[in-house]
């Protein structure tokens, strides 16, 4: 099983941030949070990653709470091409990725 | 800087033969990891290579295999196969595993069994 839920589905509208949260309430103090995207079926594109601190890059911001039970992905200025399902996953040093169900986001124009 | 690279893109198998598909890793790569992909269970971890050893193995059956050479590109093999193996088969690759690197998809094998 995963050890993170995400919600399956959220919408933003085209321009305006899209906040992507992600719950790994199990997580071990060695484990780093990943975060990947899949548009249509093409090979999952990595996005981001962070083991305590906030992080950020040219795709985006992850926020990882003090307790590391949840974090959130922030797309700053969403746009159509951001349309993907997102996957949140934590791992230890492994390319065992477990994958959940991710969450589908629509960028609505 | 090539990317993952997966051949063959698309296959069509007939139920009880076997096939075997292939991913050559970034130049530099040493990682290889194999996914598969369904509408019903979603992506779910095959395997993971490193130095041509078998690091880590998913909760698959026998009948699928899988090896890495010494150049680091890696084969993925299925024997017998059913209805259900229809799927997309992804392999993504990494400099070595360790805590603080991502992994390199390519856009995988999109094998259907007839």
């Amino acid at each position: 099983d995963a050890k993170t839920t995400q919600p399956p589905s959220m919408d933003c509208a085209e321009g305006r941030a899209a906040n992507l949260p992600c719950n790994h309430s199990t997580i071990s103090g060695n484990e780093y949070v990943y975060w990947y995207r899949q548009i249509h079926s093409q090979g999952p594109q990595y996005i981001i990653h962070g083991l305590k601190n906030n992080e950020t890059n040219e795709m985006a911001s992850l926020i990882i709470t003090e307790d590391r039970k949840s974090s959130t992905l922030i797309l700053p200025h969403a746009t159509l091409r951001d349309t993907a399902v997102y996957y949140c996953i934590v791992t230890s040093g492994t390319y065992k990725y477990i994958f959940g169900t991710g969450t589908r986001l629509k960028v609505l124009a | 800087k090539a990317g993952v690279t997966q051949t063959p893109r698309y296959l069509i198998k007939t139920r009880g033969q076997q096939v075997t598909l292939s991913c050559s890793p970034i130049s530099g790569h040493r990682s290889v990891s194999w996914y598969q992909q369904t509408p019903g269970q979603g992506l779910q971890f095959l395997f993971e290579y490193f130095s041509e050893t078998q690091r880590n193995k998913g909760n698959f059956p026998g009948r699928f295999s899988g090896r890495q050479f010494s150049n680091s590109r890696s084969e993925m093999n299925v024997s017998t196969l059913e209805l259900g193996d229809s799927a997309l088969y992804l392999c993504a690759s990494s400099p070595m595993p360790q805590v603080n690197t991502e992994a390199f998809f390519g856009q995988g094998t999109r094998l259907t069994v007839v």
